[in-house]
């Protein structure tokens, strides 16, 4: 599995978007970028996905580059129950690994009044 | 749909002595999960499972020993607890669907919290 690295941590304004980077490099062709966030001490939560086209859904967007060595997830409108540490991870799913990834310590983003 | 659940939710511990983790899920999923997730830090996989009766080692196995008799149900196993396993410890399941690479979300149970003395 290809590794992904985020800066440890980030603030945004309220009503503001919020844009958190990830790297990832070393992914390879078929492996997906998948997001989830963790609020307080809660379990993950599943974000949005991709592979290589740009993604949206009612909770964010996805942008990933052309290379695809690098993506940003975006909160439009962040607002204060935003505040949670957000996880990027790469994976592809087969049979015989049931997508087992590696979730890196994240970045924690703080959405500030 | 109770979704993922774990039990217990606490639990503390002598060192030495063992315990259960359950984790039930009642949305038909194959596939299943025990990360264990230290403070401060990001979750690290223990055993994984993609069908019942089947198990794998993840990147944290040691000391863990995993179970899956029944597709609903995947248990966690401390035979001898030591304060390093001191964590919080999450359950996850995913449908494995037919979409080869691109699989489905996991979703994940609300955390079990184990204290070694």
């Amino acid at each position: 599995d290809a590794k992904t690295t985020q800066p440890p941590s980030m603030d945004c304004a309220e009503g503001r978007a919020a844009n958190l980077p990830c790297n990832h490099s070393t992914i390879s062709g078929n492996e997906y970028v998948y997001w989830y966030r963790q609020i307080h001490s809660q379990g993950p939560q599943y974000i949005i996905h991709g592979l290589k086209n740009n993604e949206t859904n009612e909770m964010a967007s996805l942008i990933i580059t052309e290379d695809r060595k690098s993506s940003t997830l975006i909160l439009p409108h962040a607002t204060l129950r935003d505040t949670a540490v957000y996880y990027c991870i790469v994976r592809v799913v087969r049979r015989t690994n049931a997508g087992k990834s590696t979730f890196g310590d994240g970045t924690t983003l703080t959405v500030k009044p | 749909n109770a979704g993922v659940t774990q039990t217990p939710k606490f639990r503390v511990l002598k060192t030495g002595q063992s315990m259960t983790l359950l984790c039930a899920q009642d949305m038909n999923h194959e596939y299943m999960y025990w990360y264990r997730q230290d403070p401060g830090m990001g979750l690290r996989l223990i055993h994984y499972s993609v069908g019942e009766g089947t198990t794998a080692k993840g990147e944290v196995p040691d000391g863990y020993n995993v179970s899956r008799l029944k597709k609903q149900n995947f248990l966690l196993g401390l035979e001898s607890a030591a304060p390093s396993q001191t964590s919080v410890y999450f359950c996850a399941s995913s449908y494995s669907g037919t979409s080869g690479g691109e699989g489905y979300e996991q979703f994940f149970g609300p955390g079990t919290r184990l204290t070694v003395l």
